[in-house]
């Protein structure tokens, strides 16, 4: 059973289209978050969503938009996609707040051409 | 905010060897953690650390949480060619507080 799942694992797309990258998790966790890896590899947070709130939104551009339907599933929307936004983007999940380790899913390369 | 310096950025050895890495940070931290990440997969945790000096083991790998409470190290021994990875630690000023990363130990091992 994978603990967090992400969809898809690769996505390769042009300049100025939308996608969204989907994510579950069946740890019954109350916390989900999205990460953002760089090409230099360093793990910067995006957004965190607690019982499908958001709690954390950290200086993203407007054009990401996460979206949380319920507590095991946070899905990530991006609008107008730019070079710049080719990077590996993780979910990950935590039991209550950052009361826990993350547990992370395996990644979704995004590729911006 | 606090930052985290986590060295050496970058490690080639041959198997067999032992390994250190450690990481810094500029403000006290109350948990540490360590994660390993193989290629194409997100990071697995390795080891957590709660307690300032700490010292706590996962096979070949011994995880230690420093006394000043503002540095971990991460020692594996004996490595083999499925040690390589990115290792990342990851700290928490409070509990519940959000965490930060390292820049994280690119290792390599030759057979």
């Amino acid at each position: 059973d994978t603990a967090v799942s992400q969809t898809p694992k690769y996505l390769v797309t042009q300049m100025g289209n939308d996608k969204s990258i989907k994510c579950e998790q069946n740890l019954g966790h109350d916390t989900m978050y999205w990460y953002k890896q760089d090409s230099k590899k360093f793990l910067k947070i995006m957004f965190s969503y607690n019982n499908k709130e958001l709690i954390i939104n950290e200086t993203v551009p407007n054009r990401f938009s996460p979206k949380s339907p319920d507590k095991a599933h946070l899905n990530l929307h991006i609008n107008s996609l730019e070079l710049g936004d080719s990077a590996v983007y993780f979910c990950a999940s935590s039991q209550d707040g950052f009361l826990g380790p993350l547990h992370f899913g395996n990644g979704t390369r995004l590729t911006v051409t | 905010g606090q930052q985290l310096n986590q060295s050496p950025q970058s490690m080639f050895i041959q198997e067999g060897e032992d390994v250190s890495m450690n990481c810094t940070s500029s403000s006290i931290f109350n948990t540490w953690l360590w994660y390993k990440q193989d290629p194409g997969e997100g990071p697995v945790l390795l080891i957590a650390l709660y307690k300032a000096g700490e010292l706590t083991s996962n096979g070949r790998l011994t995880a230690q949480f420093g006394i000043t409470r503002k540095d971990s190290f991460l020692n594996i021994s004996a490595s083999i060619p499925s040690d390589v990875g990115i290792y990342f630690c990851a700290g928490q000023e409070t509990s519940g507080s959000r965490l930060t990363f390292g820049e994280g130990t690119q290792l390599t091992v030759n057979p």
